[in-house]
Order: structure tokens, then sequence, then C-alpha cells
């Protein structure tokens, strides 16, 4: 297993460019999520979603959109760049059910827009 | 609102000796607490966890207590060694809200010196 997979490892974007960071999991979890970590902060929540075809907004969901055709990907766009969302982005996944609360990390994609 | 907090940003330990990392929390719906380890340009890794219902969980050299009436968490290391230099993220979920979000603290970065 690969576990949480997340492309690229690094990018830098101009200010109004768009990308998609991609996050795939192989783990058949039904639960994915994305977040995004500022410096000397938390972790907060993007968008979230508990299976194929649903999606929900977090915490900080402005200027992003996700979407969720199959299990296993989950990609995150970013629509109009912002300094703003220069950011490390992590993607985490979970099965529902479980009793387990503990999510899987991916590796992280550190974004810089300038 | 910060609903989960790690007041110290950093901590710096002996090797062999205790490290104590504290967190606290205002959610009172919070019923699950976990904590994370963060090593760099690495995605947070599970370490232990604790269920509002008990309040002391044990796994190895790491060891978590919960107080639920100061509503405070915190995570003891015995003995501590070079290789838990990181920085540790206390998370929290209300599992009753569904989706089994998790809200992040800040993080403390440990150092362990030789």
């Amino acid at each position: 297993n690969a576990g949480v997979t997340q492309t690229p490892k690094f990018r830098i974007l101009k200010i109004g460019q768009s990308m998609t960071l991609q996050c795939t999991q192989d783990m058949n979890h039904n639960y994915m999520y994305w977040y995004r970590q500022d410096p000397g902060m938390g972790l907060k929540l993007i968008y979230y979603s508990v299976g194929a075809g649903i999606t929900d907004k977090g915490e900080v969901p402005n200027g992003y959109n996700v979407s969720r055709s199959t299990t296993e990907d989950f990609p995150l766009r970013l629509e109009l760049a912002a300094p703003s969302q220069t950011s490390v982005y992590f993607c985490a996944s979970i099965i529902s059910g479980s009793g387990a609360y503990e999510q899987y990390f991916g590796p992280g994609t550190r974004l810089t827009v300038t | 609102d910060q609903q989960v907090k790690q007041n110290s940003p950093s901590l710096s330990v002996q090797e062999g000796r205790i490290s104590i990392l504290n967190c606290d929390y205002t959610n009172s719906m919070f019923d699950y607490f976990l904590w994370y380890k963060k090593y760099p340009a690495e995605g947070p890794t599970f370490l232990i966890s604790i269920s509002s219902i008990k309040d002391k969980n044990e796994d190895g050299r790491f060891t978590v207590f919960l107080n639920k009436s100061a509503k405070h968490l915190s995570l003891h290391i015995v003995p501590s060694q070079p290789g838990d230099s990181a920085v540790y993220f206390c998370a929290a979920s209300a599992r009753g809200q569904g989706a089994q979000k998790l809200v992040f603290g800040q993080g403390t970065r440990l150092t362990i010196n030789p």
C-alpha cells in the first residue's frame, strides 16, 4: 500500500494562476480531507468528502474547490491564486465506522504564490 | 476562535528525561483526542489517542492524560530520545458531529538534546 499520495511536492504560482493539487489513497477509505498548514499554526480543514460525489466545506473553503468522482481521488482546485494561499497542503483519509479517528496523511504539497 | 490550544510553541528536553506536552480545549462537545507527530517535509503521523471515558492511555514510552473538568490533556514521553524531536499536534473530535472531523492545535516543537 502506498497510503496517501500527493502531487506535486512543491509548486510556485503567480498571482491569478490556477492549479490542481492531486490526492490519491489506495486504502479504500471513504472519508477524505484537505487541510492547510500555515507557519506556526495548526492544520485548518478546507474541504472534506464522505464518499464519491459528496463534498462539504470545512473551516477555510474560500478560494478552493474540490470534486470526488472516485473513492481513491480527491483533487483540490485553486482558482485565481492569491498570496494568502501560500501554505503547505495536506490530504488525509480514514475509513468510517471503524470507531477510530486516526486520519492518515499524505506527505504534503508546499505551495508558494508570488 | 481557537478551540484547541497548545500554548507552548517549543520545548527543549534532555535525552533520557521526561517530555510533557500540553493541550487545552474549549469545546465541551469534544470527546475524542489524538496526538500527531510531524517531521519536517512529511505529513503528520498518528501517535496516540484517548476517549473521554478514560483519563489515561499508555502506549510504550507515550502516555496521554485527560482532565475533562479542566479541559486539558497532556502527552508524556518517557524516556525522551533524539528521534522524538518533531512537532507535536494535539487534535480533538466531537464524534456526534459526523465525518470524523478533527480540530488541531498550533503544534509544539519538541527538541531532545543529547
